[in-house]
């Protein structure tokens, strides 16, 4: 089953934060953050394995609740840049390098 | 770091031909390639596992007759996409990871236009 993202549209004014959601029905090892601007290939941001770290990465951080089976991505002071459309692949039970990706959230930052 | 190339990164082909698409990791081993199907506005979707030396394992729902694979060496898997059709007009991305690596690289994909 695909992991459900939440939500699945956010437009945001340039320097405002954003919360993107991924929530999983089975086990999961790891979550993988990604960022597909239109006609690209998906940008890699981070990745988050069991144990429910947090990380970050410059304005943009995500945390995994393994509890819940859930991931956040958090962009604060949002940038121009940071539109796109966000996918989380997660991956199930073991380190195989199979990810099943989110539905995508679709972010807009506007000036 | 690792990079994965693909090849064509565009194609365009009347109904009915096939085509194939080449996934190379560049400076590193793969024993096992992913390659995945985009259309607009959707999301990723796996369609199949690429073993290296043996059959691919493909997902529930994708025809592995109309989508071949091959992973004959530790860096080259090829998707054949046989009597293609428009309904298979699509983005195609493989990735691959480095062994004992946790992070996938993608390719950069290959959109592929049946005419």
């Amino acid at each position: 089953q695909q992991p459900v993202q939440s939500p699945q549209a956010v437009i945001l004014r340039e320097g405002e934060d954003a919360v993107i959601n991924c929530s999983s029905s089975k086990a999961l090892y790891s979550v993988h953050w990604y960022r597909q601007k239109h006609g690209e290939a998906p940008v890699f941001l981070m990745i988050l394995l069991k144990g429910g770290e947090q990380k970050g990465h410059e304005k943009i951080s995500a945390s995994f609740n393994e509890k819940k089976q859930q991931s956040s991505l958090y962009l604060t002071a949002s940038q121009l840049s940071y539109s796109g459309t966000y996918f989380c692949g997660t991956e199930w039970g073991s380190n195989t390098g199979k990810l099943i990706f989110g539905q995508g959230t679709t972010l807009q930052v506007k000036p | 770091g690792a990079v994965v190339s693909q090849h064509p990164s565009w194609v365009i082909c009347k109904s009915g031909t096939s085509v194939k698409i080449e996934c190379r990791s560049l400076d590193f081993q793969a024993t096992t390639m992913f390659w995945y199907r985009q259309f607009p506005k959707q999301s990723l979707m796996l369609m199949a596992t690429s073993n290296e030396g043996s059959k691919a394992t493909y997902e529930q729902g994708v025809e592995k007759d109309k989508f071949l694979i091959n992973h004959a060496s530790l860096t080259l898997s090829t998707l054949t996409v046989t009597s293609a059709h428009p309904e298979d007009s699509s983005f195609y991305i493989c990735s691959a990871r480095q062994s004992g690596a946790n992070v996938l690289t993608f390719g950069a994909g290959s959109r592929l236009t049946v005419l």
